[in-house]
């Protein structure tokens, strides 16, 4: 598997329930970060979790690390329609120098 | 809350011209990128930009592509002959500083090279 590769693909839930999207990596990393996209728009940063972090929250945005595994989760819950974008993991590489490797996406829809 | 611009939001060119693309960096961030996304794929890592200098570049990033800081709060991209295959949506994002915090995307350039 690639370095940053997100699953599912994409998903699609009814407001109000809970979406998860998982992120895996390959190598050892400073950080993960997490990054929404609006049908073509830009990246907007939503949260970062450092490799000696295990679970970081922000509103309805719950994200854990299991560096173990090499693997993250996003959790948003309670989706609104508002919600609906593609999401993407990116990964700060130890060592790899001052650069994000951005995974994947999964592109999330929430219907009404 | 502070953003990061980026002009022209669409540019097309002919094959084999130059394009700068432009963007003006959070005010007090010390670190400047360019990405770009072909349509459908990754967001791909072009460079960065620290202390006036070029930190780290990707092997997208040859010797067509240029960076500038030509004053305190531009910072350009220049592709110095276009090929189809550049056309994607380039992306500026600025960080204050390395690992603590994400960065600020701006909302980018769709460049068409016909």
């Amino acid at each position: 598997s690639q370095q940053g590769e997100e699953d599912p693909q994409a998903l699609s839930i009814q407001e109000g329930e809970n979406a998860t999207m998982n992120c895996s990596y390959k190598t050892s990393i400073n950080n993960l970060q997490w990054y929404r996209q609006n049908s073509g728009r830009g990246l907007v940063h939503l949260i970062l979790i450092r490799s000696n972090e295990r679970e970081k929250h922000s509103g309805r945005l719950r994200v854990t690390l299991d560096t173990s595994k090499k693997s993250s989760s996003l959790l948003i819950t309670a989706s609104r329609a508002a919600d609906t974008a593609s999401y993407f993991c990116a990964t700060d590489i130890t060592g790899g120098g001052n650069k994000l490797t951005f995974g994947t996406g999964t592109q999330l829809k929430v219907e009404l | 809350e502070p953003e990061v611009t980026q002009t022209p939001s669409h540019q097309v060119t002919q094959m084999g011209q130059e394009v700068i693309l432009r963007c003006v960096p959070i005010s007090n961030h010390l670190y400047f990128y360019w990405y770009r996304q072909i349509l459908g794929q990754k967001v791909e890592f072009l460079v960065s930009f620290y202390n006036n200098e070029i930190s780290e570049k990707s092997e997208i990033f040859d010797d067509q592509f240029s960076v500038e800081r030509p004053d305190g709060s531009n910072f350009t991209l220049k592709i110095r002959s276009t090929k189809l295959e550049d056309s994607a949506m380039y992306f500026c994002a600025s960080s204050e500083s390395r690992g603590a915090t994400g960065y600020t995307f701006g909302s980018g350039t769709r460049l068409t090279v016909v």
